[in-house]
């Protein structure tokens, strides 16, 4: 059972690039999250999931897209880097929300040069 | 003020001590409480849930106290394998993570 998991593992792009970060569960969680982690800050929210085919914002949404077509995988794209967006990566899946403890992918380090 | 919060620590404490902290969150609605445990450069791992009467796993106790708004971790008998940082996490609509309180054991 792998759980959550994520890649790339490591990723360095220069300033303007896009790329996709895949987070794909095999537990037939219906929520799935994506947070970012920056030194001395908890996790934040960037956009989470409720259910295949819907999206929603987050608490640090700007610079980053979403998207849920199926169920077990939820990307999140950056159209246009920047260095700001150097962090860690974490997504996440759980059953439900309320009450609900959540699963980590073991992240993704992404550097912006 | 932060939703939630948490003292950073460091807590540098020797093997086989009792260290404890809490972390204040401010919506009093919140319903679930969680600690989570993240080594360094890891993904957070879910350590306890909270729950209202207190509860305990092995070495490990939390409490929540609503009328103060704040949750608490003690560790009993303190292992080297428990140096990491716990995560305080609020669960209202949404889950609220603090920044992190750092437990370093040393032989």
């Amino acid at each position: 059972n792998a759980g959550v998991t994520q890649t790339p593992k490591f990723r360095v792009l220069k300033t303007g690039q896009s790329m996709t970060l895949l987070c794909a569960q095999d537990m037939n969680h219906e929520y799935m999250y994506w947070y970012r982690q920056d030194p001395g800050m908890g996790l934040r929210l960037i956009h989470y999931s409720v259910g295949e085919g819907t999206t929603a914002k987050g608490e640090v949404p700007d610079g980053y897209n979403v998207s849920r077509l199926k169920k077990q995988n939820f990307l999140l794209g950056l159209e246009s880097a920047a260095p700001s967006q150097t962090s860690v990566y974490f997504c996440a899946s759980s059953l439900a929300n309320q009450g609900q403890p959540q699963h980590f992918g073991d992240g993704t380090r992404l550097s912006i040069l | 003020r932060k939703e939630v919060e948490q003292d950073p620590g460091p807590f540098n404490v020797p093997e086989g001590a009792t260290v404890a902290f809490n972390c204040t969150y401010s919506n009093s609605a919140s319903q679930s409480f969680f600690w989570y445990r993240q080594d360094c450069r890891k993904e957070p791992k879910l350590l306890m849930s909270v729950y209202s009467s207190g509860n305990e796993d092995g070495r490990f106790t939390a409490q929540l106290n609503r009328a103060s708004q704040y949750i608490s971790l003690l560790i009993r008998d303190s292992k080297l394998s428990d140096s990491a940082t716990y995560l305080c996490v609020v669960n209202d609509y949404k889950l609220s993570f603090g920044a992190g309180t750092t437990v370093t054991v040393r032989a």
